[in-house]
């Protein structure tokens, strides 16, 4: 079956480090895949996707690169800021399927000043 | 423009109750999507819509859960004899199709039942 597994939190990180938020994936079919934010107090947002294989989505000075060969697409920002604090989920969707997404369980994120 | 709304944001009921969630989409968004979070989990989807009919209902997890969206816009889920269990944030989600599947979902905000 389709599911995606990412790196359990919460993490914290002062101002200014490197991010990265480990997501692998098992998909059949060719997959694309996503990376889904929730501030807190508010809804999901996307982040950025990734259609293919070695696609980089990029959006507010994070990326992912879609990783075929080691199903992953792993989230990274070089520089983290206090906004950046929120709960990071990574999702699939099979295409070709209605487009439903299948999410990880999320990892927490927080940012110190 | 506007975005995805869902009222009420949070409902209280008692074990046995009838709810109604409101789902109202994006504009001209012919696919709509129900999923539900449980606490610290990602969501889980329920059921898609395309336009007016329940296109893949597979994920409902049983049959108090039902859902309709009789115009192919507004979307209510509806669940019958509510359990502690079905405590959750209920998402919706909405989107334009394009070749090949679907765009970009747009998420509400939410609502969050509480089953005492």
């Amino acid at each position: 079956g389709n599911s995606v597994t990412q790196m359990e939190g919460p993490v914290t990180l002062s101002e200014e480090a490197f991010l990265t938020i480990n997501c692998t994936y098992t998909a059949t079919g060719y997959p694309s895949l996503f990376w889904y934010v929730q501030y807190p107090g508010e809804g999901l947002q996307l982040l950025l996707k990734a259609t293919k294989a070695d696609d980089k989505g990029s959006n507010k000075g994070f990326e992912a690169t879609y990783r075929k060969e080691t199903t992953s697409f792993h989230l990274e920002k070089g520089s983290v800021q206090v906004s950046d604090s929120a709960v990071y989920f990574c999702a699939l969707s099979v295409r070709g399927s209605q487009g439903n997404l299948i999410f990880g369980k999320g990892t927490k994120l927080s940012v110190k000043p | 423009g506007a975005g995805v709304s869902q009222t009420p944001s949070n409902k209280v009921t008692e074990k046995g109750k009838y709810v109604e969630l409101r789902c109202d989409p994006i504009s001209g968004h012919t696919a709509l999507y129900w999923y539900r979070q449980s606490l610290g989990q990602g969501p889980e989807f329920l059921i898609y819509f395309q336009g007016t009919g329940a296109a893949d209902d597979s994920g409902l997890p049983n049959d108090r859960f039902f859902a309709v969206r009789p115009e192919g816009s507004v979307s209510t889920l509806k669940i019958q004899r509510t359990e502690r269990g079905d405590s959750a944030v209920y998402l919706c989600a909405s989107s334009f199709m394009i070749a090949g599947g679907t765009d970009t979902q747009y998420f509400g905000p939410g609502t969050r039942l509480t089953v005492l």
